[in-house]
């Protein structure tokens, strides 16, 4: 079973400041199945970023998804005051199916 | 507009069985694979269980920490998908998020609001 750790566990900064989030698996991953959520307080999740850097519908550009095999990399270009949440990545595996969330990273205000 | 609408949840006693259920609209739900996603107070994401199409067979899988204790079943004419939660445990305390899945790229499209489950003596 393929483990997903995100780093780091908090992440202060200021608003306009570029913020850069880590996720990295324990096993090679399939970049297509590796996506990245935003949850806010009180709110469902929402997806950001599926097949490791595609930009679900309506996601502002400054979001932006990289990496392969066992590191991912979401980024936040400049941060704006409603990017402050919690944010998870998620894998898919075929063996057995099934999906898997990191653990998630607090960005929070400086 | 895409709705899930996540209902069922509440306080049981260790032991007790539940069963929620999520109304889906805005999308062919004959179509959807749908999943449930648990988060337990404070708490992370959790995958629970999946279900896919009748064309795929309405294949289910799950997690090994509810496997054989939780099932997932949809009915199609009602455009909803279920829960039937057995022999539940104090660590099954939870929101539970039904999902519509993307079975391309395999990541969550959407979510409901979550229904909560509260297993406690």
């Amino acid at each position: 079973e393929i483990v997903l750790t995100q780093s780091p566990g908090t992440l202060s900064l200021s608003p306009g400041e570029r913020a850069t989030l880590s996720c990295r698996a324990s096993q090679s991953l399939t970049s297509s199945y590796l996506a990245w959520y935003q949850q806010k307080p009180g709110q469902a999740p929402r997806l950001l970023i599926f097949g490791a850097s595609i930009r679900a519908t309506g996601i502002p550009d400054r979001f932006s998804g990289s990496g392969s095999r066992t590191d991912f990399t979401l980024t936040i270009s400049r941060l704006e005051p409603e990017d402050f949440a919690m944010y998870y990545c998620q894998q898919y595996g075929t063996s057995p199916p099934m999906y898997t969330f990191g653990q998630g990273t607090k960005l929070e205000i400086k | 507009e895409v709705q899930l609408v996540e209902s069922g949840g509440g306080l049981v006693k260790p032991g007790e069985s539940l069963r929620l259920s999520c109304a889906t609209s805005g999308f062919t739900f004959s179509n959807l694979w749908l999943s449930w996603v648990r988060q337990a107070p404070g708490k992370g994401l959790e995958w629970i269980g999946r279900i896919k199409t009748k064309a795929a067979g309405e294949t289910t899988d799950y997690a090994a920490p509810v496997k054989g204790r939780f099932t997932i079943s949809r009915d199609d004419s009602k455009n909803t998908v279920y829960l039937q939660m057995n022999s539940l445990k104090t660590e099954d305390t939870a929101l539970y998020y039904c999902t519509i899945d993307a079975n391309d790229y395999y990541y969550v499209g959407y979510w409901g609001q979550g229904t909560l489950v509260t297993v406690s003596s």
